[in-house]
């Protein structure tokens, strides 16, 4: 695709519930970030991807969250039995190897009710 | 470990000049690189510099000096449009991925 894509944009979900979040990086970007953003915060990271395997998953908060990428395109993250803290906007980047020009998506925001 | 400081917020004026510092405390690491990102928007690159000096892209520039643990974003001719939060960020040796600062909310008023 032209750029970073994910879904849904807003998700809404109740305390206690499983939640999906989906990235599609830009065609043939090996590297895969996730960051997640609290309002008027900077970028936490999260996890990233060389290519289907995660070498660094250093930035994940608890076993709660998971991450996996598959055919080194699309990644899915999942928050399970989301808590209230894990409200927050959740940002994909790729890029061509490993460099410092990273392309964002848009991002998930996720609300925990 | 790693650390970034900017100001929280910046204020100026069309037509202006504005310099967002960045000071960090790290130990090693590539270069130091910059992002903007409108409100609700995707955080997007706008420079790196991998040495030090001066980077100029436009009516922006950027500067990293090692030995001065600093760096700034220079923002020339300000418009409206450069409302936004820029971010500034490290990748330290021997990390795959880059370590953000809190960022710095720009207000460009008429």
């Amino acid at each position: 695709g032209a750029g970073v894509s994910q879904s849904p944009s807003n998700k809404v979900t109740e305390k206690g519930k499983d939640v999906e979040l989906r990235c599609d990086p830009i065609s043939g970007h090996t590297a895969l970030y996730w960051y997640r953003q609290s309002l008027g915060q900077g970028l936490e990271f999260l996890i990233y991807f060389q290519g289907n395997s995660a070498p660094d998953k250093s930035g994940l908060p608890s076993d709660r969250f998971s991450a996996e990428r598959t055919g080194g395109s699309v990644s899915t993250l999942t928050i399970q039995r989301t808590q209230q803290e894990d409200s927050a906007v959740y940002l994909c980047a790729s890029s061509a190897g490993q460099n410092e020009k990273l392309f964002f998506g848009s991002g998930t925001q996720l609300s925990v009710l | 470990g790693q650390s970034l400081e900017q100001p929280s917020e910046v204020t100026a004026v069309e037509g202006a000049i504005v310099q967002i510092n960045c000071t960090y405390q790290t130990s090693g690491f590539y270069g130091l690189s910059w992002y903007q990102q409108h409100d609700g928007g995707a955080p997007t690159f706008l420079s790196y510099n991998a040495l030090d000096g001066l980077e100029e892209t436009g009516r922006f520039s950027s500067f990293l000096s090692r030995s001065d643990s600093y760096g700034y974003l220079l923002l020339q001719e300000l418009q409206m449009k450069d409302s936004a939060s820029y971010f500034c960020a490290v990748r330290p040796w021997g990390y795959s991925t880059l370590t953000f600062g809190k960022g710095t909310m720009l207000l460009v008023s008429p």
